[in-house]
């Protein structure tokens, strides 16, 4: 059964602290893993990474993945209050039924002043 | 970037009757949507995929006859829970991959509703 597990399951952290969250992973025909960031509502998307040892950086969010550990780390340097939300990660893999997502349980991640 | 509606955004309804949820792509044309379910501080799960003109592909130990998938054209899908019961109530997000982007893998998500039965 394919399984994601993201840790830790919530955190709280005060405003310019760093923080780092973990997503593991163990899946059959695996080709990308994502990162969103899911407030109130819909899901938006961060980041997807296909490559070991590649960091993709948007500002302050930084993400790598490790293929032969089947990990990847999302960083998050000078928190903010608005960084306040729940993060998931969702491994993309190849079915007989074609293309889809398996989503971790997600890191709530809030951030005080 | 690409836009996903979802009409309607919360929805009351009684034990025993039917409800459809509609997930449109508002910029792009989707030949695949997909339907999620979210019980609260839990993630995302996958109840189907969506595939436009044929028939949708369901996620193991999710009731096809319970959970109605259309998908009619290009830019619309629908989701109808029959003869829902309290144990439907959930939060149901659809999003759809824009067969033009850079990657199969990627989704855009719908704003979600947020269905209660009583």
């Amino acid at each position: 059964e394919d399984k994601v597990v993201q840790s830790p399951l919530s955190l709280v952290v005060h405003e310019g602290d760093t923080v780092t969250l973990n997503c593991s992973y163990e899946v059959t025909n695996f080709r990308s893993l994502l990162w969103y960031k899911q407030e109130k509502k819909a899901p938006t998307f961060l980041f997807m990474l296909t490559s070991s040892g590649i960091e993709k950086k948007s500002g302050r969010l930084s993400s790598i993945l490790d293929k032969k550990e089947l990990f990847s780390i999302l960083n998050i340097t000078a928190t903010q209050t608005g960084d306040s939300a729940v993060y998931l990660c969702a491994v993309g893999i190849l079915t007989g039924g074609g293309n889809k997502l398996t989503f971790g349980t997600g890191t709530q991640l809030k951030v005080e002043l | 970037g690409a836009v996903v509606s979802q009409h309607p955004s919360r929805v009351i309804c009684k034990s025993g009757t039917s409800v459809k949820i509609e997930c449109r792509s508002l910029d792009f044309q989707a030949t695949t949507m997909f339907w999620y379910r979210q019980f609260p501080k839990q993630s995302l799960m996958l109840m189907a995929t969506s595939n436009e003109g044929s028939k949708a592909t369901y996620e193991q130990g999710v009731e096809k006859d319970k959970f109605l998938i259309n998908h009619a054209s290009l830019t619309l899908s629908t989701l109808t829970v029959t003869s829902a019961h309290p144990e439907d109530s959930s939060f149901y997000i659809c999003s759809a991959r824009d067969p033009q982007g850079i990657s199969r893998y990627e989704q855009y998500f719908g704003p979600g509703t947020r269905l209660t039965v009583t």
